[in-house]
């Protein structure tokens, strides 16, 4: 079955430093990998996607990610952090097996950036 | 273009009762799927409607059941309500089968519901 780990449960940055946030995915058959984000009391928001193409992945405020089949990793990554950027972060799977009818979510990893 | 809605964004409810759950996906999606998110368990997946039919569902009792409508419109219920069905439901919409090479889900912002 399809699984994803998120190797922290929280981060704490300082503002303008850079962000790692660490994924790892068990998938036996070609992924479709996602980043999440939630802030307090919305909805989760698509950071960033991949699907085969590029391993580079870009999303949106400045985020970024790489596959990196090897290491089964899927790490979101930004160069500088930003206040608005506090928020909860999920890593999401979904591979061809599942007919890609399921996302399983990671259990999530909460960015803290201080000033 | 009009997100995901939800309704209501909070309830509150006793053991014992029933409640319904309501999510409008975006205006040509027609995939609706469903979650529970709690601090515990983190994001499960509920189920998953397209065309009116149950795609596919997740590991929850039979009390919690859904439909979807012409419209894609959808309804989640759950029946016999217990202390730990207190957490949020997200509701999410896309274009085809989510999870799909290339398919973005898009969530709304969910209902809070507290069973008492």
């Amino acid at each position: 079955a399809q699984s994803v780990t998120q190797l922290d449960s929280h981060v704490s940055v300082s503002e303008g430093t850079p962000v790692l946030l660490r994924c790892n995915y068990s998938s036996s058959y070609s992924p479709s990998l996602f980043w999440y984000v939630q802030h307090p009391n919305k909805g989760l928001q698509l950071l960033l996607k991949y699907t085969s193409a590029a391993t580079l992945v870009k999303g949106i405020n400045g985020f970024e990610a790489e596959f990196k089949k090897s290491e089964t990793s899927f790490h979101l990554t930004k160069p500088s952090a930003h206040m608005s950027d506090a928020a909860e972060y999920f890593c999401v799977v979904s591979d061809r097996r599942s007919g890609y009818s399921t996302l399983t979510f990671g259990k999530g990893t909460m960015l803290l950036v201080s000033p | 273009k009009a997100g995901v809605t939800q309704t209501p964004r909070y309830l509150i409810k006793t053991r014992g009762q029933q409640v319904t759950l309501s999510c409008s996906p975006i205006s040509g999606h027609r995939s609706v799927s469903w979650y529970q998110q709690t601090p515990g368990q983190g994001l499960q997946f509920l189920f998953e409607y397209f065309s009116e039919t149950q795609r596919n569902k997740g590991n929850f009792p039979g009390r919690f059941s859904g439909r979807q409508f012409s419209n894609s419109r959808s309804e989640m219920n759950v029946s016999t309500l217990e202390l730990g069905d207190s957490a949020l439901y997200l509701c999410a919409s896309s274009l085809r089968l989510a999870g799909g090479p290339a398919n973005e889900q898009f969530f709304g912002p969910g209902t809070r519901l507290t069973v008492l």
